[in-house]
């Protein structure tokens, strides 16, 4: 039931773009997507509901693939504030229950 | 707003010993959740409240674990004869049903067991 994430890991150089992608075999009500530096809390980035509306703000937006179940993470001309764990949440319903990923790790160098 | 409040910070115990994990929620929020997070994994979700109702409990938690939520404020997390598969970070979350979804965790308690 745990979504899957990929890639695991994703070096950078600043300026550089990522795409992190997860997927769930169950049929999702809605994904989000949090990020987590170290040592801190995750906090919230977006969240996507069925419909496979793309959101975002700035240069980071997302997309969710209803059919598949499917959602992606995009991050054009990263910065070194972008470094941290990323992680995907689904939801079932509308309880606002996560099941997390296991997360993907972005590191930005200069 | 202070954000969600969660204490102790740390906790060191031993094996067998029974420890209890507060949480305070952002004031207006009437969800709250509780998520256990251990290194290079993603928060595991424990429990979830909405106001003073435990609404979900996950499968993996033993009868070991128990929490509560009196009068649909603070919430606490009890974990009885700690194991050391315990150790790990106790993440509480709230949110306002209605709302975006957003989760706003706090910083997390951390659990040692020797």
């Amino acid at each position: 039931q745990q979504p899957v994430q990929s890639p695991q890991a994703v070096i950078l150089r600043e300026g550089e773009d990522a795409v992190i992608n997860c997927s769930s075999s169950k049929a999702l009500y809605s994904v989000h997507w949090y990020r987590q530096k170290h040592g801190e809390a995750p906090v919230f980035l977006m969240i996507l509901l069925k419909g496979g509306e793309q959101k975002g703000h700035e240069k980071i937006s997302a997309s969710f693939n209803e059919k598949k179940q499917q959602s992606s993470l995009y991050l054009t001309a990263s910065q070194l504030s972008y470094s941290g764990t990323y992680f995907c949440g689904t939801e079932m319903d509308s309880s606002y229950k996560l099941i997390f990923g296991s997360g993907t790790r972005l590191l930005v160098r200069p | 707003d202070t954000g969600v409040s969660q204490n102790p910070r740390h906790k060191i115990t031993k094996r067998g010993q029974n420890v209890t994990f507060r949480c305070d929620p952002i004031s207006e929020h009437n969800r709250l959740y509780w998520y256990r997070q251990t290194l290079g994994q993603g928060p595991e979700f424990l429990t979830y409240f909405q106001n003073e109702a435990q609404l979900e409990k996950s499968r993996l938690l033993s009868d070991r674990f128990s929490a509560e939520r009196p009068k649909g404020s603070f919430s606490t997390l009890e974990i009885q004869r700690t194991e050391q598969g315990d150790s790990a970070m106790y993440l509480c979350a709230s949110s306002l049903s209605g709302e975006t979804g957003e989760l706003f965790f706090g910083e997390g308690s951390r659990l040692t067991v020797l």
